[in-house]
């Protein structure tokens, strides 16, 4: 078990360009999840993906972002024509059902940090 | 609506003190509540979590905490701080989805000598 992994760990961009951002979930996991957590706040939910299907958006994913996760393993993140606002830690979730009233717990990678100039 | 309330910005103690970091939530139901720590330059790692049962939750690096519902608190302590417990810290609950996770602003943690 290597943890969930990203990359790249740091990216700076300028505005209007577009960056993809990959995550390597822990391997039996088929559930993954994208949050965005900017300066001074804690993580807010993105996305989730059971295997391979997208099941929900939040309304902070605007038109410009799109996640994948082909084949139901890595998943990616793509931010179309950034803006300054999109600058932030981008992190990505791991989990496994784990059945019964047992709560499945999240693992967290290390997080993309983006800036856009 | 849900939400939690992580009330202090900021704490700082003093290293071998005991702590408590407060937290507080809005839930129509029994929440699942829990606490992770965020390091520089680290992921969010799960320090315990909190869905039923007893109200005094054992986690990992000698934290605890303890479900009020009563209060609507969820406050997590330690007896002992360490130097190495200087970080970042979560409150959150799972949202009515099932799965998205709601988190607090955080506390940040600083350990003085």
């Amino acid at each position: 078990d290597t943890g969930v992994s990203q990359d790249p760990r740091h990216k700076i961009t300028k505005r209007g360009q577009n960056v993809t951002f990959r995550c390597d979930p822990i391997s039996e996991h088929n559930r993954l999840y994208w949050y965005r957590q900017t300066l001074g706040q804690g993580p807010e939910f993105l996305t989730y993906f059971q295997n391979e299907a997208q099941l929900e958006k939040s309304r902070l994913l605007s038109d410009r972002f799109s996640a994948e996760r082909p084949k139901g393993s890595f998943s990616t993140l793509e931010i179309q024509r950034t803006e300054q606002g999109d600058s932030a830690m981008y992190l990505c979730a791991s989990s496994s059902p784990s059945g019964g009233l047992i709560q499945e717990t999240q693992y967290f990678g290390p997080g993309t940090r983006l800036l856009v100039l | 609506a849900q939400s939690v309330t992580q009330p202090d910005i900021h704490i700082t103690v003093s290293e071998g003190a005991s702590l408590e970091l407060r937290c507080n939530y809005s839930y129509g139901a029994t929440p699942y509540l829990f606490w992770y720590v965020q390091s520089p330059g680290q992921g969010l790692q799960l320090l315990l979590k909190y869905f039923s049962g007893d109200t005094l939750v054992q986690g990992i690096k000698g934290f605890e905490a303890e479900f009020k519902r009563s209060q609507s608190s969820f406050n997590l302590r330690k007896p002992s701080v360490h130097w190495s417990d200087a970080a970042e810290y979560f409150c959150g609950l799972e949202s009515n989805s099932g799965y998205a996770l709601n988190f607090g602003k955080g506390t940040s943690l600083l350990v003085t000598p």
